[in-house]
């Protein structure tokens, strides 16, 4: 099993709709979450982190975590063309060095 | 302003041709990994380093060498490369080993 998976999409909104990423994760032990927006050929940018249960807002993004189904999820509301990219989930891995793990990334489409 | 810096951004070599690809960092991180992108795969971590002379072998670190002599510096050096070496490359930083990831730019490898 994957210690974080994404579906791979593409997800493909109209714009001004809700797109709604999701991300599951392998370790219960994991404290930090993190969602990381890319542009093809691009390098990541940070978009939103949570780190305890519950909803989290930032302007049209809403992180969503739940430790006990080791689920977390990213809403934009309002989407716009320009939110097209792909989006990555991070999760630290508790241990020595306490490392951020991956996942593979969803691509969202923003369609006009 | 708070960045880091990798270069060059595109590299083409040939095979069996050292190359070092070299990162900096200007926020005092203790952290700094780096990591390969290849299409489907995500973020694969190759090498990481907790702090200076410290160094450990990430997930995919066959063919790759890191040092970390000072604290901003940590280049990645490539002895012998092969063609299954072309990918993204991008190196990060991190106040601590779970916290958010800071992303330089990226290069983009080519060994033919």
């Amino acid at each position: 099993q994957k210690e974080v998976e994404q579906n791979s999409g593409p997800l493909s909104v109209p714009e001004g709709a809700i797109a709604s990423l999701n991300c599951t994760y392998s370790d219960r032990g994991s404290q930090s979450f993190f969602w990381y927006r890319q542009y093809s050929g691009k390098s990541p940018e940070l978009i939103m982190f949570i780190y305890s249960n519950g909803d989290k807002e930032d302007g049209r993004f809403t992180a969503q975590l739940n430790k006990a189904s080791q689920y977390v999820s990213l809403l934009i509301r309002d989407s716009q063309p320009s939110d097209s990219a792909t989006y990555l989930c991070a999760v630290n891995v508790p241990g020595g060095y306490n490392k951020l793990i991956f996942g593979a990334g969803t691509r969202l489409a923003v369609h006009p | 302003e708070a960045q880091v810096t990798q270069n060059p951004r595109y590299l083409i070599t040939v095979t069996g041709k050292k190359l070092t690809v070299t990162c900096s960092q200007n926020m005092n991180h203790e952290y700094m990994s780096w990591y390969r992108q290849d299409p489907g795969l995500g973020l694969r971590q190759i090498y990481y380093s907790m702090n200076v002379e410290v160094t450990d072998k990430g997930d995919v670190p066959e063919g790759y060498k890191v040092s970390r002599k000072e604290k901003r510096n940590f280049p990645l050096i490539l002895e012998s490369p092969s063609p299954n070496q072309t990918s993204l490359y991008f190196c990060a930083s991190t106040m601590t080993g779970g916290s958010e990831a800071f992303f330089g730019q990226g290069t983009r490898l080519t060994v033919v």
